[in-house]
């Protein structure tokens, strides 16, 4: 039971191009959504994070645009250098709940 | 500096050998949380602990134990039932009820 679903799989962009990773949800009753970076033999690092009262955040190269409407959220990567080239998770969790969902991950790949 | 440590960094089982991976944080975060992350199938969530000596099931159970005696210490037994142990296995904390989780570095484990 996947309750965030994250696309794409894998994603292949050139230096100084724009990367976007995907999600979506299905219960209402999540009102934090993260975003986690992840280097090969590494654990996740928080990388951004929404609240849905806003709709986007934006923290130097990474933007979170956030539609609550269609219970979607996407992570937009710009200027992608190959130093981002990493797995990139996000999530969702429920405020009085420690319970955090993961999406399936993103494989990004940013060719020099 | 505050922090998750997992060790050992490897650890090689032999088939029918239960294992323990470790998991020690010094955030004085109330919850833990284990994980096994599998190429492709993102974040597992295995056992939680919201407290010590309280502990929960999470998504994929079955041939894991843990035990949760001190609020620093939350180890992983990965026992002989377990019959696809090769993974890799994340060890996250939390404040109850407050959002994002920080997660150690990840614990590698290979039946041999």
């Amino acid at each position: 039971q996947q309750q965030v679903k994250q696309s794409p799989q894998s994603l292949i962009v050139q230096k100084g191009g724009i990367s976007i990773i995907n999600c979506a949800y299905e219960n209402t009753a999540f009102d934090y959504f993260p975003w986690y970076q992840q280097f090969p033999g590494k654990g996740p690092a928080l990388l951004i994070a929404i609240r849905p009262d806003v709709s986007e955040k934006k923290e130097g190269r990474f933007t979170i645009s956030f539609n609550k409407s269609a219970k979607q959220f996407s992570l937009h990567i710009m200027d992608s250098q190959p130093g981002d080239s990493a797995t990139y998770f996000c999530a969702a969790q429920v405020a009085n709940n420690n319970d955090m969902r993961f999406g399936a991950g993103t494989r990004l790949t940013v060719k020099p | 500096d505050g922090g998750i440590t997992q060790s050992p960094k490897y650890l090689f089982r032999k088939e029918g050998q239960n294992v323990t991976l470790s998991c020690e944080q010094n955030l004085n975060h109330d919850a833990m949380y284990w994980y096994r992350q599998d190429p492709g199938q993102g974040l597992r969530l295995i056992y939680y602990s919201q407290i010590v000596n309280d502990f929960q099931k999470g998504d994929i159970a079955e041939g894991y134990s843990v035990s949760r005696e001190k609020k620093e210490s939350f180890p992983l037994t990965v026992t002989s039932a377990q019959k696809n142990p090769t993974a890799f296995y994340l060890c996250a904390s939390s404040i109850t009820f407050a959002y994002g989780y920080t997660f150690g570095s990840g614990t590698r484990l290979t039946v041999v």
